[in-house]
């Protein structure tokens, strides 16, 4: 499994943007990079997925380093529904993979 | 929007006793898994199953643990013997299975308490 890297915790003010990085060196050539949040006292929820280019969607964009290396997923207007545990996973395209949980980055958003 | 649901929500047994924890998947996935959150510990990696068998499985999976998808929707995971460790929340998760849908779809989880 691919190492990743990120801060332990992160604020944020209400309605601004939110930049939430992940090193990710190891990561293989065929790993997708996918990103999951957990609400407090909820399951964990899939955020965004990609692959090399940058990706959006209703929730979030996800920008990909030009080596792989790394990841940004971008909150574009935080809200307090925002407030929970970031993960980056990078996931194999093969078989049937596991998600590796690491510690996450834990993002309070501030009223 | 169709979910992954679990039940119960909340279990409280007594150490030694049998549980079985239960989630109906979304119902054309293919790829289950559960995994387990000790309060305020990481998310690991419990068990996967496909095509009517454990794929992977992880240390903490042992002889203790059964998964068993009994019909076509109920997915179920069972403690025979539950120790005071296994203390935790339980998350089912589904994937529906095609190439390059790689994203698990997790259930709200049961909280688990053994005594």
């Amino acid at each position: 499994d691919a190492k990743t890297t990120q801060p332990n915790s992160m604020e944020s003010n209400e309605e601004e943007p939110v930049h939430l990085p992940c090193n990710h060196s190891t990561i293989s050539g065929t790993d997708y990079i996918h990103w999951y949040r957990q609400l407090p006292s909820q399951g964990p929820e899939y955020v965004i997925h990609g692959l090399t280019s940058n990706v959006n969607n209703r929730m979030a964009s996800l920008a990909i380093a030009e080596d792989r290396k790394s990841s940004t997923l971008i909150l574009h207007r935080a809200t307090l529904r925002d407030a929970a545990v970031y993960y980056c996973i990078p996931i194999s395209n093969f078989g049937n993979e596991k998600l590796t949980f690491g510690t996450g980055t834990r993002l309070t958003i501030i009223p | 929007e169709p979910e992954v649901t679990q039940t119960p929500s909340h279990q409280v047994t007594q150490m030694g006793q049998e549980v079985i924890l239960r989630c109906v998947p979304i119902s054309n996935h293919l790829y289950f898994y559960w995994y387990r959150q000790i309060l305020g510990q990481k998310v690991e990696f419990l068990v996967s199953f496909y095509n009517n068998e454990i794929s992977e499985k992880s240390e903490i999976f042992d002889d203790q643990f059964s998964v068993e998808r009994p019909d076509g929707s109920n997915f179920t995971l069972k403690i025979r013997s539950t120790k005071l460790e296994d203390s935790a929340m339980y998350f089912c998760a589904s994937r529906e299975g095609r190439v390059g849908q790689e994203t698990q779809y997790f259930g709200p989880g049961t909280r688990l308490l053994v005594l």
